[in-house]
């Protein structure tokens, strides 16, 4: 069973629509990221989550939205997509907001054409 | 804030050579410094962890020594192989998140 899972891996869409990638892990952790990764490589910390509650909010733009209707799920909606949104999407877990050892996702590759 | 600085890559290396990747950081403060590393096609992994000075962290033939005099944190493995290569992340506990370097593309050949 694939601890950390998101969908979906691929995502190609227009400037101007609105999309939502999802994130389910099965460990029974407590805490949920949304990391961004650029082209270079550069990854950087967008939301995390603590049994539901938001408990880091980078500066992102308004457009993109963390929903985390359950521990175990944390979905990022982005609305408005722009070029500059094109980057591959993490998202991980940790037991608890101290926790550093990190359970990552395989990714979703986001394009913006 | 804290940041971490990593030596640009990709570094190519033959199958046995010894690797070095470089990591320094920006702290206030010692905080617990990690090195991850990312397999083609998967989302990061933790490979090894130091939370004091002095400390060294190992796992798989990996080390790294946390250094506060020099504030770097370097990944050296004696011998690489195939199977290494990857994209190796360093990265720093600052409050409730890590905060990563830019990463690092190891390329290891036959």
């Amino acid at each position: 069973d694939t601890a950390v899972s998101q969908t979906p891996k691929y995502l190609v869409t227009q400037m101007g629509n609105d999309k939502s990638i999802k994130c389910e892990q099965n460990l029974g952790h407590d805490t949920m990221y949304w990391y961004k990764q650029d082209s270079k490589k550069f990854l950087k910390i967008m939301f995390s989550y603590n049994n539901k509650e938001l408990i880091i909010n980078e500066t992102v733009p308004n457009r993109f939205s963390p929903k985390s209707p359950d521990k175990a799920h944390l979905n990022l909606h982005i609305n408005s997509l722009e070029l500059g949104d094109s980057a591959v999407y993490f998202c991980a877990s940790s037991q608890d907001a101290r926790n550093e050892k990190l359970f990552f996702g395989s990714g979703t590759q986001l394009s913006v054409l | 804030g804290n940041s971490v600085t990593q030596m640009e890559g990709p570094v190519t290396l033959s199958e046995e050579a010894f690797l070095t990747i470089n990591c320094t950081y920006t702290a206030t403060g010692y905080p617990s410094l990690f090195w991850y590393v990312q397999y083609p096609g998967e989302g990061l992994q933790l490979l090894l962890k130091a939370t004091k000075a002095d400390d060294k962290g190992s796992n798989k033939g990996f080390e790294a020594t946390y250094r506060k005099e020099t504030t770097s944190f370097h990944l050296e493995k004696g011998s690489v192989q195939v199977s290494d290569s990857a994209v190796y992340f360093c990265a720093l506990r600052e409050g409730n998140k890590l905060v990563f370097g830019a990463g690092t593309i190891l390329r290891v050949k036959s």
